[in-house]
């Protein structure tokens, strides 16, 4: 099993709709959690992190957490075409704070 | 501007030869990574710095090694380059890992 999963995608959704991503890890005693965008050919930016169960709003972007099910998921409100981006999962394990594991990330496509 | 600097940015050896990746940060982070993303692989942890002396292996270190010159430099080095360290190369760096990472810009490998 992959210490962090995601499905890889294409998500296609229509602009102004709601896009849903998902991770989830294996990790049970995992902490942080973070989301990064990457745009084709450039390199991953930090977009949202996340440490305690619940929900964290920042601007379209809101992050999920559910440590009981081991998934934490983001969501973007209103997608804009400058939303189309690869957008990858990342959890700091137990094993220490240098071993932060990347998922290989879900590609989103938004309409126009 | 504040960040991370890679150089270079693109790259093409022939087997067998060697070659620094150079790297630093100007936000008086404590700690450096280096990652090495392939298609499908996700991003994976080369080696990591966890402050200014110290180096440690992460997931895939074999070919490679590295120097924290300073707290502002972390190099990468191949000392004999192979068709399988084709790749894109990005250095990162954090405070902690709690707080997410930086990543520069990349450096597109190809080994022929």
């Amino acid at each position: 099993q992959k210490e962090v999963e995601q499905n890889s995608g294409p998500l296609s959704v229509p602009e102004g709709a709601i896009a849903s991503l998902n991770c989830t890890y294996s990790d049970r005693v995992s902490q942080s959690f973070f989301w990064y965008r990457q745009y084709s050919g450039k390199s991953p930016e930090l977009i949202m992190s996340i440490y305690s169960n619940g929900d964290k709003e920042d601007g379209r972007f809101t992050a999920q957490l559910n440590k009981a099910s081991q998934y934490v998921s983001l969501l973007i409100r209103d997608s804009q075409p400058s939303d189309s981006a690869t957008y990858l999962c990342a959890v700091v394990p137990s094993g220490g704070y240098q071993k932060v594991t990347f998922g290989t990330g879900t590609k989103l496509q938004v309409i126009p | 501007n504040a960040g991370v600097t890679q150089t270079p940015k693109f790259q093409v050896l022939k087997t067998g030869q060697s070659m620094t990746l150079q790297c630093a940060q100007d936000m008086n982070h404590n700690s450096m990574y280096w990652y090495r993303q392939d298609p499908g692989m996700g991003l994976r942890l080369i080696y990591y710095s966890a402050s200014e002396g110290t180096t440690d292996k992460g997931e895939v270190p074999n070919g490679y090694n590295v120097s924290r010159l300073n707290k502002r430099e972390f190099s990468l080095r191949l000392e004999s380059a192979a068709p399988s360290q084709t790749s894109v190369y990005f250095c990162a760096s954090s405070e902690t890992s709690n707080y997410g990472y930086t990543f520069g810009s990349g450096t597109r490998l190809t080994v022929v």
